[in-house]
C-alpha cells in the first residue's frame, strides 16, 4: 500500500509562475490537509478538505487554492507564485473516526526565486 | 491566540531516559499527538492523548494534564535512531490540529 504520494519531490519555481502540487491517497480516508513546514515554525495548515467535493480554509490560505473532486486526490495551486512561499509542503489524510491520526505524504520541497 | 510551546533542542546519551516537555493554550481540546520527524521525512505519528494520565507504548510513553495544559512524551532505552525532532500538536475545538515548532533531539553515543 503506496499511503500518501506527492509530486513533485522537489521544484524550483520563478517568482510569478504557477504550479500545481500533486497529493493522491489510497487509504479512502474522507479529510485530507496541505500543510507548509518552515524552520522554526511549526506546521501551518493551508486548505483542508473535509470529504469529498468540499474544502475549507487554514490558517495561511493565501496565494493558495485547492480542489477536491474526488476521494483520492488534493492538488494544492500556486497561482503566481512569490519567494516567501519557499517551503516543504506536506499533504496529510485522516479518516476521521477514532484517534483520528494524520497520515502525512514525504513532502514537496519548493524553491520560489 | 492558540499556542503550543516546546523546547527547541534537546541533547541525551544512547541507553538514557528524556523527557520532552509541551505546554498548549488552544480554543478547546480534542486530544494531544505526539509526531516524530527524521530530518528531510515526512512526520509519523507517535502517540495520541485525550484523557489525563500516561499513555504507554513500548519505549514511549505519553502524559497528560488537561487542567495544566501540559504534555511530555517520555522516550526510554535512547537508541541513536531516535534521533529526531519531536512534534507536539493539540486538536482544537474545529478538530484542527495545532502544531508546536518541535524539539530537535540529539542523541549522543
Amino acid at each position: 500500500t503506496a499511503g500518501i504520494t506527492q509530486a513533485p519531490t522537489s521544484q524550483i519555481l520563478a517568482a510569478g509562475r504557477s504550479m500545481t502540487l500533486r497529493c493522491t491517497q489510497d487509504m479512502r480516508h474522507n479529510a485530507m490537509y496541505w500543510y507548509r513546514q518552515d524552520l522554526g515554525l511549526g506546521l501551518r495548515l493551508i486548505h483542508y478538505s473535509n470529504t469529498a467535493g468540499t474544502t475549507g480554509k487554514g490558517e495561511v490560505p493565501d496565494g493558495y487554492s485547492v480542489s477536491r473532486a474526488n476521494t483520492d486526490d488534493f492538488p494544492l495551486t500556486l497561482a503566481s507564485a512569490v519567494p516567501s512561499q519557499t517551503s516543504v509542503y506536506f499533504c496529510a489524510s485522516s479518516d476521521g473516526t477514532g484517534v483520528n491520526e494524520q497520515f502525512f505524504g514525504p513532502g514537496t520541497r519548493l524553491t520560489v526565486l | 491566540g492558540q499556542n503550543i510551546d516546546q523546547p527547541t533542542e534537546m541533547t541525551a546519551t544512547e541507553g538514557a531516559i528524556v523527557q520532552i516537555n509541551c505546554t498548549y493554550q488552544t480554543s478547546g481540546f480534542n486530544g494531544l499527538f505526539w509526531y516524530q520527524q527524521h530530518a528531510g521525512e515526512a512526520p509519523t505519528f507517535l502517540s495520541y492523548n485525550v484523557l489525563d494520565g500516561l499513555e504507554e507504548k513500548g519505549r514511549f510513553s505519553s502524559f497528560l494534564s488537561r487542567s495544566k495544559g501540559y504534555s511530555y512524551l517520555l522516550l526510554k532505552e535512547l537508541q541513536m535512531k531516535d534521533s529526531a525532532s519531536y512534534l507536539c500538536a493539540v486538536m482544537d475545538s474545529n478538530y484542527q490540529l495545532i502544531w508546536g515548532a518541535g524539539t530537535k533531539l540529539i542523541i549522543k553515543p
